[in-house]
């Protein structure tokens, strides 16, 4: 079993349309939970942080359900710049950062 | 600026040879990565390193070398080792402390003929 799995994509959706990614991770000792987005032959930047009593930004929300062992984001209203894939991030003891495969999210007009 | 700069953008070399990928931050992070994405695939952990002069290997270390000798500094050799090595390469940096997050180059594609 991989340490962290996302959803398979593409999800093709239409503007406007909330739709969410789920993540899994295997080892109970994670610490700290990330998801990051990557556009098209770019790196991987940033999109927020996930906290156990789980975190609003805009129109992206993260929660966190450690006793399940899985992250979520939900984004709403979607943009067409919201297109890219998006990436679960799990870090355990010693600093290791381990990344999920991605799920692509493409916003259609 | 502070940031991660990694170099070249492109790289192309001829199969059998060594290659080394420049990594530099000046972040004043103690922990540096190194990942390789593959066409439609995620990012897989090569090797990283929590100070200077110790580095731990990743999940697909082998056919890969690399040295921290400077904390602001994290080459990566790719040897002729390494079966496939075309791909992404990304190194990224990261501060102490639970939920900082890390912080990517912009990464350098490497092409091996």
């Amino acid at each position: 079993r991989k340490e962290v799995e996302q959803d398979p994509g593409p999800f093709n959706v239409p503007e406007g349309a909330t739709v969410a990614f789920n993540c899994t991770y295997s080892n109970s000792a994670s610490q700290s939970f990330f998801w990051y987005r990557q556009d098209c032959r770019k790196e991987p930047k940033l999109l927020m942080s996930v906290y156990s009593s789980g975190n609003e930004d805009g129109r992206f929300t993260a929660q966190l359900n450690r006793a399940s062992q899985y992250i979520s984001l939900l984004i709403r209203d979607s943009k067409l710049s919201d297109s890219a894939t998006y990436l679960c991030v799990v870090t355990r003891g010693g600093n290791k950062l381990t990344f999920g495969t991605g799920t692509q999210l493409k916003v259609e007009l | 600026d502070g940031g991660i700069t990694q170099s070249p953008k492109y790289l192309f070399r001829k199969e059998g040879q060594n290659v080394t990928l420049s990594c530099e931050q000046n972040l004043n992070h103690d922990a540096m990565y190194w990942y390789r994405q593959d066409p439609g695939q995620g990012l897989r952990l090569i090797y990283y390193s929590q100070i200077v002069n110790d580095f731990q290997k990743g999940d697909i270390a082998e056919g890969y070398s690399v040295s921290r000798e400077k904390k602001e500094s994290f080459p990566l050799t790719v040897t002729s080792a390494q079966k496939n090595p075309t791909a992404f390469y990304l190194c990224a940096s990261r501060g102490t402390g639970l939920g900082t997050e890390a912080f990517f180059g912009q990464g350098t594609r490497l092409t091996v003929v």
